[in-house]
């Protein structure tokens, strides 16, 4: 399985943006990019993925390398429920049944009011 | 609410003890997966079902057990429980098996081995 890299934590002010780096030298062309993200007390959520190219939803932007060696996801205004741990992952294309969502120990993100 | 709904969400047992967690998806689901999340060793990926069939394993002990049932629903089963076993249990679901599948995830279950 290939992975990934995360700082082990970072600060950011409230209503800042955040950029959350993830490096993943040994992805390989079908694999997919995905976030989540756990809040205290709480189970994994959902925030994004992609493939190739940059992705936005409400919740935030992915910001793809155009070697797709690294990724960066962006909460383009933080506030303090965005404090959590953000996990970023890596899911292989290929033969049907093998997926294993391997979290990482990711990033603890601490918001400042 | 992610709508995948897992029971007890406490459980606190004696070590060599058997426990079974449940968990059941959203509806429409077809894909189930265990993790287990200790202090020290994060979330670990335990075991995937999909439509009733075992489809990836991890880290899972030969102690401990899963399986998904005909309505979708899903069990993990964990035997001659040690200390070490004390940790939350997550189960998340997916409607398919592809790798750009969002997953839901419960709230899972707090283990408690004394």
């Amino acid at each position: 399985d290939a992975k990934t890299t995360q700082p082990n934590s970072m600060e950011s002010n409230e209503e800042e943006p955040v950029h959350l780096p993830c490096n993943h030298s040994t992805i390989s062309g079908t694999d997919y990019i995905h976030w989540y993200r756990q809040l205290p007390s709480q189970g994994p959520e959902y925030v994004i993925h992609g493939l190739t190219s940059n992705v936005n939803n409400r919740m935030a932007s992915l910001a793809i390398a155009e070697d797709r060696k690294s990724s960066t996801l962006i909460l383009h205004r933080a506030t303090l429920r965005d404090a959590a741990v953000y996990y970023c992952i890596l899911m292989p294309t290929g033969t049907s049944g093998t997926y294993k969502y391997i979290f990482g120990t990711g990033t603890r993100l601490k918001v400042l009011a | 609410d992610s709508g995948v709904t897992q029971t007890p969400k406490h459980l606190i047992t004696a070590t060599g003890q058997r426990v079974t967690l449940r968990c059941s998806p959203r509806s429409g689901d077809l894909s189930v997966y265990w993790y287990q999340q200790s202090l020290d060793q994060g979330l670990q990926f335990l075991i995937q079902y999909y439509n009733g069939e075992e489809r990836a394993k991890g880290n899972i002990l030969e102690r401990f057990s899963a399986q998904q049932f005909p309505d979708l629903h899903s069990e993990l089963n964990l035997s001659s429980l040690e200390l070490g076993d004390s940790a939350l249990y997550f189960c998340a679901s997916s409607q398919r098996d592809r790798p750009n599948e969002k997953l839901f995830f419960g709230s899972g279950t707090q283990l408690s081995v004394l």
